[in-house]
């Protein structure tokens, strides 16, 4: 079983702040994913990666896969309401076909 | 598109009550996942289809569980007879099956069993 660990768990700051939550694992991926997730909906798709040390930006969103394909993170810039959510990172491996890996997620508040 | 449509989005039922929970996949996708999600246990792939064809089911809990996929654009998770412990949200997502695998997900079903 290829587990993928999420880091904080929760977490509950400030609009304006900065943070970055982490996604973890001991296995080799060919791509990862982050979802967000909305409350009484199902998970959006963010961004995909695929290359080693690749980075990402979606507006104040920076997504970076590590050089070993191992794990991931998520940074949020001057964080804002509306990032309120849960977080999901998930993964795939050319063994696995379709299926997805996904981690527990973080649960981000973010206060105005 | 309108997206993974999902039916109904709330189901309250009694104990012992069968339960059908229904999924339209995006047009054209060949790949359709259920999942369950609860506070305790995260997100959990029950089953998933490659062409109306099920692939994997070793996620389902138990024999009371049951998916099926008649068509390239229907789906069903049937639960029977229901407990309380089978309140979650179901969740369906279908995929091109291309590239990276992006999932693309319904608004799920709340289901609460009493």
């Amino acid at each position: 079983t290829q587990l993928l660990e999420q880091s904080p768990q929760f977490l509950s700051i400030q609009e304006g702040e900065n943070l970055t939550v982490y996604c973890n694992s001991s296995s080799v991926f060919s791509s990862l994913q982050w979802y967000r997730q909305e409350p009484g909906e199902g998970p959006v798709l963010l961004v995909t990666v695929v290359t080693g040390g690749e980075v990402k930006k979606l507006k104040r969103l920076t997504f970076q896969f590590g050089d070993a394909r191992k794990d991931s993170s998520l940074h949020i810039t001057a964080a804002q309401p509306g990032d309120t959510g849960l977080y999901l990172c998930a993964a795939t491996n050319n063994n696995a076909g379709n299926m997805l890996t996904f981690g527990g997620g973080t649960r981000l508040m973010v206060k105005p | 598109d309108a997206g993974v449509i999902q039916s109904p989005r709330h189901e309250v039922t009694e104990m012992g009550q069968e339960v059908t929970l229904r999924c339209k996949p995006i047009s054209g996708h060949d790949y359709l996942f259920w999942y369950r999600q609860t506070m305790m246990r995260g997100l959990e792939l029950l089953i998933y289809f490659n062409n109306n064809v099920p692939i994997d089911d070793s996620g389902m809990p138990e024999d009371r569980f049951s998916a099926k996929m008649p068509n390239a654009s229907f789906s069903t998770l049937k639960i029977q007879p229901s407990e309380p412990r089978d309140s979650a949200v179901y969740f369906c997502a279908s995929s091109s099956g291309t590239g990276t695998y992006e999932q693309y997900f319904g608004p799920g079903t709340r289901l609460t069993v009493t």
